[in-house]
């Protein structure tokens, strides 16, 4: 059971550059979410889903795109990245629509 | 809408001493409260959580917390504080009418040996 499993765990892209950050979750859960982290800023919400083939705004969703086609995954893309979108990426799982989150290990973005 | 406030962005205390760390949060109901730590380069792991009945709730590591309906809060403690349990500690709130749950800008806490 591997729980949140976030892919690349580090990644350095240009400016302009696109990439897809990929949240696996085997918890069978309904709902998750996509966190940036920087410092002194906790955590925000980019966008969220709270069920296959659903997706919403969350907080900061400006740059980003998601999609959610299968339940246990939830996709965050990057189309043309800017140095302002470097931080560290947190994906989020929940079962039921509790608030109790699951978190995987980051992924480590760099926009040069 | 609802909002979560860490007044202290970073604590210090001395290994073996008392822990206390603080969470105020804005909501108009009993929302449902969470304590999550994040340990360097990692995500974050659930501590506690509150949903209703006993005030005083237990958590993994040592933890303790306790819901104050009168003061809007739901401080984290520990009576004896170890070197490991350095980290950035974050405090959450859940509107179960809503799908978002809000977190705090998060407390770090330092411990000297």
């Amino acid at each position: 059971n591997a729980g949140v499993t976030q892919t690349p765990k580090f990644r350095v892209l240009k400016t302009g550059q696109s990439m897809t950050l990929l949240c696996a979750q085997d918890m069978n859960h309904e709902y998750m979410y996509w966190y940036r982290q920087d410092p002194g800023m906790g955590l925000r919400l980019i966008h969220y889903s709270v069920g296959e083939g659903t997706t919403a705004k969350g907080e900061v969703p400006d740059g980003y795109n998601v999609s959610r086609l299968k339940k246990q995954n939830f996709l965050l893309g990057l189309e043309s990245a800017a140095p302002s979108q470097t931080s560290v990426y947190f994906c989020a799982s929940s079962y039921q629509n509790t608030g109790e989150l699951f978190f995987g290990e980051g992924s480590r973005l760099t926009v040069l | 809408a609802q909002s979560v406030t860490q007044p202290d962005i970073h604590i210090t205390v001395s290994e073996g001493a008392s822990l206390e760390l603080r969470c105020n949060y804005s909501y108009g109901a009993t929302p449902y409260l969470f304590w999550y730590v994040q340990s360097p380069g990692q995500g974050l792991q659930l501590l506690l959580k509150y949903f209703s009945g006993d005030t005083l709730v237990q958590g993994i590591k040592g933890f303790e917390a306790e819901f104050k309906r009168s003061q809007s809060s739901f401080n984290l403690r520990k009576p004896s504080v170890h070197w490991s349990d350095a980290a950035e500690y974050f405090c959450a709130v859940h509107n179960p009418g809503s799908y978002i749950p809000t977190f705090g800008r998060g407390t770090s806490l330092i411990v000297h040996p």
